[in-house]
């Protein structure tokens, strides 16, 4: 199975910061399977990001998505935190068993 | 602006069944996948299985699902009531999650995301 482990597990940062959230899936996977989520208290799960580094339909362009050299590495950015922004995570791949698989999420918090 | 709108929360005891409904409004029910989906503390986000559009199979929807899940879950649409449903089957208290419906955001090369989500309907499964 593909595990896809997030890190750091909580990120403590202040409005206007830069935020950098990784995503390592433990073996290679194609660039078009990543997507990332955001989630807040009480709420479902929003989409942010799709085939590693393409927002979603009403995504702000302060989120990106990006892969490193390697097939195993993912981040996602956001350029300057907005109080908004605080929540948490989650990267989700698809194509290895299972079919589609989530990290254990990035807590982002205010410092 | 498609929105999807879950069945209430549920407690039930282990051992019996449970069935979650969904019904979509705002968009083309037919064109698009939908899939199961829960979160618990302890598991995290799990896919339970999905179903696709039914213009993709001439013989109406058919449903895929996660190997985990494959003998206890069943999923299915209703394509005149723009409701998809979710049944689990034999109960455990592990089973205790949120669970969510979603969209299936098909973005290429069989890949997929979930871009509109329901509202998310909590079980509790105690004795």
């Amino acid at each position: 199975d593909t595990v896809l482990t997030q890190s750091p597990g909580t990120l403590s940062l202040s409005p206007g910061e830069r935020a950098t959230l990784s995503c390592r899936a433990s073996q290679g996977l194609r660039s078009s399977h990543l997507a990332w989520y955001q989630q807040k208290p009480g709420q479902a799960p929003r989409l942010l990001i799709y085939a590693a580094s393409r927002r979603a339909t009403g995504i702000p362009d302060r989120f990106s998505g990006s892969r490193s050299g390697t097939d195993f590495t993912f981040t996602l950015t956001i350029s300057r935190l907005e109080p908004e922004d605080f929540a948490v995570y989650f990267c989700q791949q698809y194509g290895h068993s299972p079919l589609y698989a989530f990290g254990q999420g990035t807590k982002l918090e205010i410092k | 602006q498609e929105q999807l709108v879950q069945s209430g929360a549920e407690v039930k005891m282990p051992g019996s069944s449970l069935k979650v409904s969904c019904q979509a409004s705002g968009g083309t029910f037919g064109t698009y996948g939908f899939s199961w989906l829960r979160q618990s503390p302890g598991q995290g986000l799990e896919w339970l299985g999905r179903i696709i559009p039914i213009l993709q199979n001439s013989q109406g929807r058919s449903p895929t699902y996660a190997q985990r899940f494959q003998a206890r879950v069943t999923i299915s649409a209703d394509d005149d009531a723009s409701t998809v449903y979710m049944e689990m089957f034999s109960l455990i208290p592990e089973d205790t999650a949120v669970y969510y419906c979603a969209r299936d955001f098909e973005y290429g090369d069989n890949a997929v995301a979930f871009d509109v989500w329901g509202q998310g309907s909590m079980v509790t499964v105690s004795s």
